[in-house]
């Protein structure tokens, strides 16, 4: 059971908008910042929102990250097959001093 | 460029203790900021974070995990490896490490090894 709490899955049509919440508490999300990961299958994880919704220079900006109290979201517009991933939220546990991530969410585009 | 590798067994016994080192270049761990990480995704499952460490030689660990792990450096070999003991078949994963040029709780993984698989079978 993880800390932070996302969606199983999600599905949308390519050009579509999907939007994956990621829900936590106040001595997690509610304190810290919010990074998003996506996995495309069979490869690592890569780094997508940093700071709640910083993009590195790479990511294209159809990704996009929010965060409101305990709770943030990562939103992907214009989809595309190759978007089909699972995507991670995580941030850091203060109460513990650990780092958490969400169960994951697995996204579908149709 | 920042290019980080894992390395260890991919083969390892019930009850052995397991060494995994990640080899990086593109940055030096002593300097000011920098953490690594340990990550690993069970079959199918999901992230989950094992420890860190940060430049100053703090150390972080899950808590679940912590009486079985730990973590070192060796800034002169560029290396960070992580010691888990007690193996078990459940600790069957893909082992990551991970960079930040972070620590404590802004932290993010900016750069991820390939992962290495870890397979724990008599």
């Amino acid at each position: 059971q993880s800390v932070l709490t996302q969606p199983p899955s999600v599905s949308a049509a390519p050009g579509q908008k999907v939007t994956i919440s990621c829900s936590g508490s106040s001595s997690n999300i509610g304190n810290n910042y919010v990074s998003w990961y996506q996995q495309l299958p069979g490869t690592a994880p890569k780094l997508l929102i940093y700071d709640n919704n910083e993009r590195p220079s790479e990511i294209p900006d159809r990704f996009s990250g929010s965060k409101s109290g305990t709770s943030a979201t990562l939103g992907i517009t214009g989809l595309q097959t190759g978007d089909e991933a699972d995507y991670y939220c995580g941030t850091w546990e203060t109460s513990l001093s650990v780092w958490v991530f969400g169960g994951g969410t697995k996204l579908t585009v149709l | 460029q920042v290019t980080l590798r894992e390395s260890g067994p991919a083969l390892v016994k019930p009850t052995q203790t397991l060494t995994l080192t990640c080899t990086f270049s593109g940055f030096s761990l002593s300097t000011s900021g920098m953490s690594m990480s340990w990550i690993r995704q069970p079959p199918g499952k999901a992230l989950e974070w094992l420890a860190r460490i940060d430049w100053d030689d703090d150390k972080y660990y899950s808590t679940s995990l912590k009486t079985r792990l730990t973590i070192s450096k060796d800034t002169s070999k560029n290396q960070v490896v992580l010691t888990m003991t007690n193996m078990d078949p459940v600790d069957t994963a893909t082992y990551y490490c991970a960079h930040s040029s972070r620590v404590g709780a802004t932290a993010y993984f900016g750069l991820w090894g390939r992962g290495t698989l870890v397979t724990v079978s008599s």
